[in-house]
């Protein structure tokens, strides 16, 4: 079955950073593409960064280009998105999933991230 | 960047048809997608590819797509139906996804 694990949320102060962990089970993790997605308290979702089985390919929401990275580690079965220069907007709920062909399945139950003074 | 737009909120009786649509500039030429979400819990995929249903989703749900505006149809309503609703597309100008801004689906 299936298994993603998302963990390293927390609370950081603004201009901080912060490192996020998905750890992946239950099928072959360097055969598939990645995303993160994030969620505000109360708000709808918001794709963040899309990374390639290899790690070749990688793309970034505008709101986010240049402030976070996301990789994988493959013989760990991981996905990471590093969040520097954080901001209160990225509050969120922080959520990996697979990317299928162009939609994302299954998700993670989560990690909040509270930016926070 | 690509917009998708969805109604805030739809309500329906059990045993109706609830009809969700999502907004988009030539929608149709895109596939479509999308997501169920539960107070608490994380979105889970009910269409994709505009109109195919994962394993485990009822044939209730059902999707289409065209021109400018994508459909999700539930039929026969029940009340653990209620959630949010996202749509979802690709936006291969940008490379970026692109999400709805979500329907929240009220059962009466």
């Amino acid at each position: 079955q299936v298994q993603l694990v998302e963990s390293g949320g927390g609370l950081v102060k603004p201009g901080g950073s912060l490192r996020l962990s998905c750890a992946a089970s239950g099928f072959t993790f360097s055969d598939y593409y990645m995303s993160w997605i994030r969620q505000a308290p109360g708000k709808g979702l918001e794709w963040v960064s899309y990374i390639s089985s290899s790690g070749s390919t990688i793309y970034y929401a505008d709101s986010v280009k240049g402030r976070f990275t996301i990789s994988r580690d493959n013989a760990k079965n991981s996905l990471y998105l590093q969040m520097n220069s954080l901001r209160a907007e990225d509050t969120a709920v922080y959520y990996c999933a697979n990317y299928g062909r162009t939609w994302f399945d299954p998700w993670g139950q989560g990690t909040l991230v509270t930016v926070s003074s | 960047s690509y917009v998708l737009t969805q109604p805030p909120s739809v309500s329906v009786a059990p045993g109706q048809t609830a009809r969700i649509t999502c907004g988009g500039n030539n929608i149709g030429s895109k596939s479509v997608h999308w997501y169920q979400q539960k107070p608490g819990q994380a979105p889970v995929l009910v269409v994709y590819d505009d109109s195919d249903r994962p394993s485990g989703i009822p044939e209730r749900f059902s999707g289409s797509n065209s021109g400018n505006t994508a459909t999700l149809t539930i039929s026969r309503v029940e009340a653990g139906d209620e959630a949010d609703y996202y749509c979802q597309v690709w936006d291969s100008s940008s490379d970026q996804g692109v999400f709805g801004g979500g329907t929240k689906l009220t059962v009466l």
